[in-house]
């Protein structure tokens, strides 16, 4: 039963373009939710997070938006650049301070030079 | 600081021997989790310590899969005996105490091959 769902294995873009990533989640008890980069050979990455008492957080050319309602989550890098080819999984945390994280399938991102 | 340290980066077995994966966490850091990446799932939760202590092993697929944490600085990630259907990344991580609101730090991750 995956409560975090990335629906697109892949997304290709060219530079310069916008990127928009997705997540949906089934627990409306998740109050927390994460993205994380990874590239080849590597551990994951912190990128960018967001509680669920907003609807936006924004972080350089990162910005991630929730719709609480949708239980959806995205993430949207503009401009793309080419060192954002990674792998992109986001993460929720079911409750308050367990330190639990539940990550989805992950999209895996090509920005084209 | 040297970040998550995982043992070995690479594992080949075969299948019924056993296996056994190691992990440094961050010095300081209260919380250790085990996950495993599949193409299929993504990354599973496996298990996760706090202050040394497993507080959840409700991922661990079945019984040939056992964690130990004995002190802080270590703990291992056991399969006996293994099976090919065992073969995926083994990520490590570890967080401070609000660890979900910084996100975690992770190992490179130990590739296992069983053949």
């Amino acid at each position: 039963d995956q409560q975090v769902k990335q629906n697109s294995p892949s997304l290709s873009v060219q530079e310069g373009r916008i990127s928009i990533l997705n997540c949906d989640y089934t627990n409306s008890m998740f109050d927390y939710f994460l993205w994380y980069k990874k590239y080849p050979a590597e551990g994951p990455t912190f990128l960018i997070s967001i509680s669920s008492i907003k609807d936006k957080n924004e972080d350089g050319r990162f910005t991630v938006f929730l719709n609480k309602s949708a239980k959806h989550l995205s993430l949207h890098i503009v401009p793309s650049q080419p060192g954002d080819s990674a792998v992109y999984f986001c993460a929720a945390s079911p409750s308050s301070n367990t330190g639990k994280l539940i990550f989805g399938q992950g999209t895996t991102l090509q920005v084209k030079p | 600081d040297a970040g998550v340290i995982q043992s070995p980066r690479h594992e080949v077995t075969e299948m019924g021997q056993e296996v056994t994966l190691r992990c440094k966490p961050i010095s300081g850091h209260d919380y250790l989790f085990w996950y495993r990446q599949t193409m299929m799932r993504g990354l599973e939760l496996l298990i996760y310590f706090n202050n040394n202590v497993p507080i959840d092993d409700s991922g661990m697929p079945e019984d040939r899969f056992s964690a130990k944490m004995p002190n802080a600085s270590f703990s291992t990630l056991k399969i006996q005996p293994s099976e090919p259907r065992d073969s995926a990344v083994y990520f490590c991580a570890s967080s401070p105490e609000t660890g979900y609101l910084h996100g975690y730090t992770f190992g490179s991750g130990t590739r296992l091959t069983v053949v």
